[in-house]
């Protein structure tokens, strides 16, 4: 049972413009939820998270939001850049003391030049 | 301030063997978590330590082990290996009480 779902593989985006990453949850006790990005041969790198008491976080181009009732969160890059192509995963932990993290499949994103 | 360091990057077993994965934490962070990717999905818990000892644990059997240290470092040890076994294994730490983990770079490592 995938608890955290990104449905789309993969995604190209011109640069400049906006690129939307979805995900996707199904476990209603999750309360944290984290952006990572990982390039080929390198561990995931923490991007920007959100805590289930916003329905939004801002860094800079990166922009998450949460949609608790629909299960849902985004992360929208503006604008995008050829330096963020890689694969991003989100991930979602309960505040069981462990906070373990479950990662959804993730989503290549492609920024063409 | 050093990041999460792994090694080693790459190891090649054969079905039945041990393996010993190592961790170095970032500095001043308590708690390790270890996390098991195979190819084209996302991590998986193992476990994760705290004070040498364990503090949670997935769904992964009791040939999956682990230790923590007193300097926080830490090992991932896998008894029996089988072909399924062969993945990319990230160690994460963090401080205790915080939510962001910080991982390092993985040991990739491939089942015969």
């Amino acid at each position: 049972d995938q608890q955290v779902k990104q449905n789309s593989p993969s995604l190209s985006v011109q640069e400049g413009r906006i690129s939307i990453l979805n995900c996707d949850y199904t476990n209603s006790m999750f309360d944290y939820f984290l952006w990572y990005k990982k390039y080929p041969a390198e561990g995931p790198t923490f991007l920007i998270s959100i805590s289930s008491i916003k329905d939004k976080n801002e860094d800079g181009r990166f922009t998450v939001f949460l949609n608790k009732s629909a299960k849902h969160l985004s992360l929208h890059i503006v604008p995008s850049q050829p330096g963020d192509s890689a694969v991003y995963f989100c991930a979602a932990s309960a505040a069981s003391g462990t906070y373990k993290y479950i990662f959804g499949t993730g989503t290549r994103l492609k920024v063409l030049a | 301030e050093t990041g999460v360091t792994q090694s080693p990057t790459h190891l090649i077993k054969t079905r039945g063997q041990q393996v010993t994965l190592r961790c170095s934490s970032q500095s001043g962070h308590n708690t390790v978590s270890w996390y098991q990717q195979a190819l084209g999905q996302g991590p998986q818990f193992i476990f994760q330590y705290y004070r040498e000892e364990e503090n949670g644990r997935g769904n992964f059997p009791p040939r999956f082990s682990g230790l923590q240290f007193p300097n926080y470092s830490s090992e991932l040890n896998v008894n029996a290996l089988e072909l399924d076994d062969s993945a990319l294994y990230l160690c994460a730490s963090s401080l205790k009480g915080a939510e962001t983990q910080y991982f390092g770079p993985g040991t990739r490592l491939l089942v015969l």
